[in-house]
């Protein structure tokens, strides 16, 4: 069975730029939430998606935003790119459908690596 | 979620088992212990995880203490490929939907040849 990916795997962008990542669950997961994770910061949650609908979202500003589409597949858009958002991005699907589903835990992509220069 | 508190490293020889301690003294009756390691360059890998029985997969074992207050992660012949960031997080439910995992720093485990 695939696992999650994630694409594309790196990424060279220059500030003030916009950029979108791409996320495919696993087959038959319903749920997909990202992750950025800085070296200062450690893996913080943005967002997560379920049957298309953002259902939660982390402490970010609106520049971060998201879409999951009818196979589940998921987007990630970053606008008006900032140093600070060069990061490892990661997406994360589960077969869960709430937050008190208590077997189904994330499996996690490999990530994409966003330099902002 | 509960918070959790892992020793920032540990060493261990190749071979023997990695017994990883974490801290969760503030867990309520409904919330799992889950286990998630961070190879370097890659995404966190899911481990195992349990509410309260101790669970045995074929990557590791979960012992969780009586009063569920801290739990044990062992590895029971480890390797140099187990070398990563173990991270042990609290919360309810299976880690999906809602509000996304809350990861800590882990404790960085090495193991040595």
């Amino acid at each position: 069975k695939a696992g999650v990916t994630q694409t594309p795997r790196y990424l060279i962008k220059t500030r003030g730029q916009q950029v979108t990542l791409s996320c495919s669950p696993i087959s038959g997961h319903r749920s997909v939430s990202w992750y950025q994770q800085t070296p200062g910061q450690g893996l913080q949650f943005l967002f997560e998606y379920f049957s298309e609908t953002q259902r939660n979202k982390g402490n970010f500003p609106g520049r971060f935003s998201g879409r999951q589409f009818s196979n589940s597949r998921s987007e990630m858009n970053v606008s008006t790119l900032e140093l600070g958002d060069s990061a490892l991005y990661l997406c994360a699907s589960s077969l869960a459908r709430d937050r008190g589903d208590s077997n189904q835990p994330q499996h996690f992509g490999d990530g994409t690596r966003l330099s902002i220069l | 979620d509960a918070k959790t508190t892992q020793p920032p490293s540990m060493d261990c020889a190749e071979g023997r088992a990695a017994n990883l301690p974490c801290n969760h003294s503030t867990i309520s009756g409904n919330e799992y212990v889950y286990w998630y390691r961070q190879i370097h360059s890659q995404g966190p890998q899911y481990i195992i995880h349990g509410l309260k029985n101790n669970e045995t997969n074929e990557m590791a074992s979960l012992i969780i203490t009586e009063d569920r207050k801290s739990s044990t992660l062992i590895l029971p012949h480890a390797t140099l490929r187990d070398t990563a960031v173990y991270y042990c997080i609290v919360r309810v439910g299976g880690g999906g939907g809602a509000d996304g995992l809350t990861f800590g720093k882990g404790t960085h485990l090495i193991i040595q040849p």
